[in-house]
């Protein structure tokens, strides 16, 4: 099974807003991502989870703040987010070592208005 | 600076007409270049890992190649189910980040 969900499908929220980003995987992946994505541009990486510790932070803004709750789970929580933020959120995972294969869920649609 | 060019950005095809996808890396210490399809709104679908030069690997339609500067993906006889963005995506020996190209959009009409 190389599946991995993401909830919402989509979402709408006001900039004053605070929501949530669901990931789950149970292929037993050690490493968990966040990528952004914008209209006809490839994946942007925004965080790297290794062995549920954060390993790579891009630079982001604040007011996206990454979780990990354990080692099949990946939260993404947003805060006061401007319209530019309109994106696909995707979450990946992968094995880790020489198999990195990253296998991705179907993507978070977010507005903000 | 490591970088992956995939080129053409758009292609058109008509059914059956065969034709192959580039792209080109410069990356040190390449730990594995990845291959994606990726339908509208939705996320990458894992293709195939290549790893060393003259690997290559064949699922279906779809043949992807590696040489030591780039790689390609062959497409046999498409159908217009084919019809995807391509993504190209590189590992280096660094980090566990991908390297992605910008893509290419394939139409595959009948």
């Amino acid at each position: 099974d190389t599946e991995v969900t993401q909830t919402p499908k989509h979402l709408v929220m006001g900039m004053t807003n605070k929501k949530s980003l669901k990931c789950e995987q149970h292929m037993g992946h050690r490493a968990m991502y966040w990528y952004k994505q914008k209209a006809k541009k490839p994946p942007e990486l925004m965080f790297v989870y290794s062995y549920e510790k954060l390993s790579i932070n891009e630079s982001v803004p604040s007011r996206f703040s990454p979780e990990c709750p354990n080692s099949s789970l990946l939260n993404l929580h947003l805060h006061a987010l401007q319209p530019e933020d309109s994106a696909l959120y995707l979450c990946a995972s992968s094995q880790g070592g020489r198999s990195n294969e990253q296998f991705f869920g179907p993507g978070t649609r977010l507005t903000v208005l | 600076e490591d970088q992956v060019t995939q080129s053409p950005e758009a292609l058109r095809l008509q059914e059956g007409e065969s034709s192959s996808l580039n792209c080109s890396y410069t990356v040190s210490g390449l730990r594995g270049l990845f291959w994606y399809r990726q339908d509208p709104g939705k996320g990458p679908e894992f293709l195939f890992t290549l790893y060393s030069a003259g690997e290559e690997k064949e699922k279906e339609r779809l043949k992807a190649t590696l040489t030591k500067k780039e790689s390609f993906l062959h497409i046999t006889a498409p159908k217009p189910e084919d019809s995807a963005t391509y993504l190209c995506a590189a590992r280096n020996q660094a980090g566990t980040a991908l390297i992605f190209g910008k893509g290419t959009t394939l139409s595959v009409s009948s």
